[in-house]
């Protein structure tokens, strides 16, 4: 069966500094990956996705980016992180397009 | 382009209660359509889910029909517990014939909160 790995799971970093938060998943090979942003407000926004190592698509202007150095590992950077960075971040992958995506357990970023 | 609308909540009810959380949507062609939950410091899981209309997603005692006439797909559980009290998020994943199929639409969500 198919499983989504984030980590960490929580983490505390200072304004300015850098991110790098890695997403694997086992168990499939090329799935579309995703990574999402969730505000305190709830809602969820997309960040990027890919659909093949190396093509990502940015929906969110930001001071983030995203990676896929293999088939089923996305990472998400930053080079200096801002206070509005601060949010719970989510992983996600489908097997093709218009199916369920599958979400991991998050990361939960907090700036100070 | 796609969106999705649905009652923000919060939901407060009573063990046994019946539950109806209402979701409708805006979309080109065929979506398909999702019902999400997220208990609390968790990722989404998938809980059920439609591809075409008329379709009833169902799971653990939820279920949703796919309405294109009305364009929804309201979640139902005749007799909710506790263990359901979480956020409900409608989604929709787009046709292919505008390019949103890579993408999920969700709503904002749904608290909801059972008491025993």
């Amino acid at each position: 069966s198919q499983t989504i790995h984030q980590w960490p799971a929580t983490l505390v970093q200072p304004v300015g500094s850098p991110l790098s938060l890695e997403c694997t998943v086992e168990g499939t090979s090329n799935p579309n990956l995703y990574w999402y942003r969730q505000a305190a407000g709830r809602g969820l926004q997309l960040l990027f996705y890919s659909v093949g190592i190396g093509q990502i698509s940015s929906e969110v202007p930001q001071n983030l980016s995203a990676s896929r150095p293999q088939d089923r590992q996305f990472i998400l950077s930053s080079k200096k992180l801002l206070l509005s960075d601060s949010g719970f971040y989510l992983c996600a992958w489908s097997s093709y397009s218009n199916q369920p995506q599958h979400f991991g357990d998050g990361t939960r970023l907090s700036i100070l | 382009g796609n969106s999705v609308t649905q009652m923000e909540g919060p939901v407060t009810l009573s063990e046994e209660a019946f539950l109806t959380i209402n979701c409708t949507y805006t979309a080109t062609g065929y979506p398909s359509l999702f019902w999400y939950v997220q208990y609390p410091g968790e990722g989404l899981q998938l809980l059920l889910k439609a591809t075409k209309a008329d379709d009833k997603g169902s799971n653990k005692g939820f279920e949703a029909t796919y309405r294109k006439e009305t364009t929804s797909f309201h979640l139902e559980k005749g007799s909710v517990q506790v263990s359901d009290s979480a956020v409900y998020f409608c989604a929709l994943s787009g046709d292919l014939i505008d390019g949103s199929n890579y993408k999920l639409t969700f709503g904002k969500g749904t608290l909801l909160t059972v008491n025993p």
